[in-house]
This record gives structure tokens, C-alpha cells and sequence, in this order.
């Protein structure tokens, strides 16, 4: 099974600042989806950004980006500009695309403290 | 739209009683999922299911059981639950195109004392 490992439990960032949250996973696949996931303090599972392991060019939305590292299997996000809402904790997911193993599977998470 | 809901949003168990958590998602998505979800072990795969009348076993399926009766809905089932159930509950759906991702529901924290 594929596993996915964000070694940050915590980090802090200064507001206004940048940060980079670390991801790799391991697969033998060579076709996948990545994604990053929020989690702010109401629970809510919210979607950051995804990125297709077929496509070399970095996905961005707007204050978000993936450096994405496919032979190093690594996926970390960076987030500019860091803003109090961006506290929150931050999981990397993993979705296989084999046939009828549509899964997902997900690291233990990052959380991220933003301080003024 | 209101995607995936959950019920309930809470619940507090005794050891050995029972429960069944509700799912329902009204995008018409094929996979369903159930997750639980605790400190420092990020989301864990209890059961999924891969259309109506169909599931499967996850990483962690010990001490539960599920039924997709119905395309929209997924429900889990507790038959005598005990502490080391207490987590929070995540359902989840996807359509089976690549690249979508999982939409969730709002969570259920479920205690057992």
C-alpha cells in the first residue's frame, strides 16, 4: 500500500511570511494524484491544490504552490504571503488511480500556527 | 448543494452499546469512503465502497461494518464499541474520474467511556 509521510508535526510562520510544509510518499505507480488538504479549527476538510504526477509544471493556486518532485517522490506546499486564516492543520493526500483501488490515503498532517 | 452530511456531529457511547453513523452525498459520486481520524495519525481508512451494494475493507476495519443500500448513502456501524473507538469520524465521496478529489462531510466526534 502506498504510504505518505509529512515528517512536520508543527510549524510556526511569521505573518506576511512564507512557509514550505514537507511531503513524500512512496508508490511503485507511475500515474497518481497529489493533494494538499486544510483543515482549519471547525473541522471542515477543505481542498488546497492537487497536482497529476503525469504534468512536470508545478500546480499554483493563487498564494499556494507545489514544488513537485517526482523522482524524489516529494510533494511540499508553499504558502506566501501567510495570513492568520491559513492556521490550520495541513494534509498531504495521496490517490491511487488502479482499478477499482480508488483510494485515498493521507499523512498524519502538519499543523501550522501563523503569528502576528 | 450540500455535498456530504454527516449525522450526528456528536455522540458520547458507553462501552459495549452501539451505534451507525450516517452518510449521505447528493453529487451522484460512485466511491464512498469512511476515515478515522486521531492526533498525530492523520486520516486511516476504516471501510470504502466502490459503488451501490458494494465495500470493501480498509487499513483499520476492526469493530466496524458498513452497508451501501443506496448509492447516496454509506453508513458505519459500531455493534459494541469500545475506547479505543473514540475518534473523530470522516465520510467521504469521489467520482471515479482522475484527478477529483474527495469531498468530506463536517466530521462526527464519537466518545466512548
Amino acid at each position: 500500500a502506498q504510504t505518505v509521510t509529512q515528517s512536520q508535526p508543527e510549524m510556526s510562520v511569521q505573518e506576511a511570511e512564507t512557509v514550505t510544509l514537507s511531503c513524500t510518499y512512496d508508490t511503485s505507480e507511475s500515474d497518481y494524484y497529489l493533494f494538499w488538504y486544510k483543515q482549519p479549527p471547525s473541522r471542515q476538510m477543505i481542498l488546497v491544490i492537487r497536482q497529476e504526477a503525469y504534468k512536470q509544471q508545478n500546480a499554483t493556486e493563487n498564494r499556494f504552490s507545489v514544488n513537485f518532485q517526482k523522482a524524489a517522490k516529494s510533494f511540499s506546499l508553499k504558502i506566501s504571503d501567510s495570513q492568520l486564516g491559513d492556521a490550520a492543520m495541513y494534509f498531504c493526500a495521496y490517490r491511487t488511480l488502479l482499478y477499482n483501488f480508488n483510494k485515498f490515503y493521507f499523512g498524519s498532517g502538519t499543523k501550522l500556527n501563523v503569528k502576528p | 448543494n450540500a455535498g456530504v452530511t454527516q449525522t450526528p456531529k456528536f455522540r458520547v457511547l458507553k462501552t459495549g452499546q452501539s451505534m451507525t453513523l450516517l452518510c449521505a452525498q447528493d453529487m451522484n459520486h460512485e466511491y464512498m469512503y469512511w476515515y478515522r481520524q486521531d492526533p498525530g495519525m492523520g486520516l486511516r481508512l476504516i471501510h470504502y465502497s466502490v459503488g451501490e451494494g458494494t465495500t470493501a475493507k480498509g487499513e483499520v476495519p476492526d469493530g466496524y461494518n458498513v452497508s451501501r443500500l443506496k448509492k447516496q448513502n454509506f453508513l458505519l456501524g459500531l455493534e459494541s464499541a469500545a475506547p479505543s473507538q473514540t475518534s473523530v469520524y470522516f465520510c467521504a465521496s469521489s467520482t471515479g474520474r482522475e484527478g477529483t478529489e474527495a469531498f468530506f462531510g463536517q466530521g462526527t466526534r464519537l466518545t466512548v467511556v
